[in-house]
């Protein structure tokens, strides 16, 4: 079974642009989680989605949003860019959206704000 | 334990040892831990996990042991080979309903020939 996906690997933009990622759960998967990744802070969540609705939220701007498509596909939208927002962007999918169930992440979008 | 930013704690062994990286957690209503494991450029790999009603819980040369009196995770590694050379993550599922994740700052695991 193919794992999670995620496009594209690497990005590169300036201040003040706009960015859309992109993840592909794994086959069957209906649970698609976003982290941000950063030396500073670790991993942090930002949201989850689950049936294209969005289950919980994570602490940041309005500027980072998201959305799921019926085939359980997910994209992640990020406005109006700063530096702070270079990171390694993840994409993690589960079979359900309850507790405890195992998440398991794509290799990540290099996002680097210049 | 756990460091901040850039530092991460580094735990260095020679190949054929028993590994030991430790983890605090922070909530006491978390009931699920999955320890993950993170090679340069790639994205968290999923290694072990346990469930709050388990104090240990064994896998193919992993252990992880759970002690919820003092809210500490330990993930033991036997027989430690090069390619366990990684950042290792605790991770606990604090949110009732939910399956978000809640990080540890990671520990880098460097294995010597």
């Amino acid at each position: 079974k193919a794992g999670v996906t995620q496009t594209p690997r690497y990005l590169i933009k300036t201040r003040g642009q706009q960015v859309t990622l992109s993840c592909s759960p794994i086959s069957g998967h209906r649970s698609v989680s976003w982290y941000q990744q950063t030396p500073g802070q670790g991993l942090q969540f930002l949201f989850e989605y689950f049936s294209e609705t969005q289950r919980n939220k994570g602490n940041f701007p309005g500027r980072f949003s998201g959305r799921q498509f019926s085939n359980s596909r997910s994209e992640m939208n990020v406005s109006t860019l700063e530096l702070g927002d270079s990171a390694l962007y993840l994409c993690a999918s589960s079979g359900t959206s309850g507790r405890g169930d195992t998440q398991y992440f794509g290799p990540g979008t290099r996002l680097t704000v210049l | 334990g756990e460091s901040v930013g850039l530092h991460l704690p580094t735990l260095s062994v020679q190949e054929g040892d028993n590994s030991i990286i430790n983890c605090a957690y922070s909530n006491s209503a978390s009931d699920y831990f999955i320890w993950y494991k993170q090679e340069s450029g790639k994205g968290p790999q999923f290694i072990i996990d346990i469930r709050s009603n388990m104090d240990k819980r064994q896998g193919q040369r992993v252990t992880v042991l759970l002690n919820k009196t003092v809210k500490h995770l330990s993930l033991q590694i036997a027989a430690t080979q090069p390619g366990d050379s990684a950042v290792y993550f605790c991770a606990e599922n604090p949110y009732s309903g939910y399956s978000t994740l809640t990080f540890g700052k990671g520990t880098m695991l460097l294995v010597s020939p």
